[in-house]
């Protein structure tokens, strides 16, 4: 069974500079979230989607993040414009179902770094 | 301050002893989960605690949850290199779906 796909692994942009990151869920998951890792620190939840539609993007940065996961499979997260502090890893995983204690599988992050 | 909060941070251990990291919280969780995460990947999923006081093991690893829900242990037996990683331990609150993470445990086993 592939595992969650997600592209570039690497970035490195400046600050103000826009960028888009891509997520491809396991076949069948309904369920797709996506994460902030800052350097030392656990993974943050920024949004979470059931099927293409939102279920909590209570700690998203609105004013400069988007997300968006059309036909409810593949997902797009994007930064415009980027700051200092965004630099870190962003990780997206996708479950079967919106369960409590339903497996997340994670996605092999990219790794953002914004000069 | 952190929902869940991990200790230790960091551990640096030989190989062949034992460990045993904690997490806790104030908060009470409907389960939580023990994740390994090593360099350049996602988190892996080890284990998911559901019931007050369960116990489950995955060879040489122990996982306990608190009676109350609000926090758990994991213990590793006779460490090996292959040990070494950032675990995480996450959970959802008890009325909510979000997943909270802690900030980790960062292990070293030195052969």
């Amino acid at each position: 069974e592939a595992g969650v796909a997600q592209s570039p692994r690497y970035k490195i942009i400046e600050k103000r500079q826009s960028v888009a990151f891509w997520c491809n869920p396991i076949s069948g998951h309904a369920t797709l979230y996506w994460y902030q890792q800052i350097l030392g620190q656990g993974p943050k939840l920024l949004i979470q989607f059931q099927n293409n539609g939102v279920v909590d993007d209570s700690q998203l940065p609105k004013d400069r993040f988007s997300a968006e996961r059309l036909k409810g499979v593949d997902s797009t997260l994007k930064i415009q414009p980027a700051k200092l502090e965004d630099s870190a890893v962003y990780l997206c995983a996708s479950s079967l179902a919106l369960s409590r204690s339903e497996t997340q599988y994670f996605g092999p992050g990219t790794r953002l770094l914004v000069l | 301050t952190q929902l869940l909060e991990q200790s230790p941070q960091f551990l640096s251990i030989q190989e062949g002893e034992n460990l045993t990291v904690y997490c806790n919280s104030s908060s009470v969780f409907s389960s939580l989960q023990w994740y390994r995460q090593e360099p350049g990947e996602g988190p892996v999923l080890l284990v998911t605690v559901v019931t007050g006081g369960e116990v489950k093991k995955l060879k040489r690893l122990t996982f306990q949850f608190g009676d109350a829900r609000k926090d758990s242990s994991l213990h590793i037996t006779a460490a090996q290199p292959g040990d070494t990683g950032l675990y995480l331990c996450a959970g959802a609150r008890t009325g909510g779906f979000k997943t909270i993470f802690g900030a980790g445990t960062r292990l070293f086993v030195k052969a």
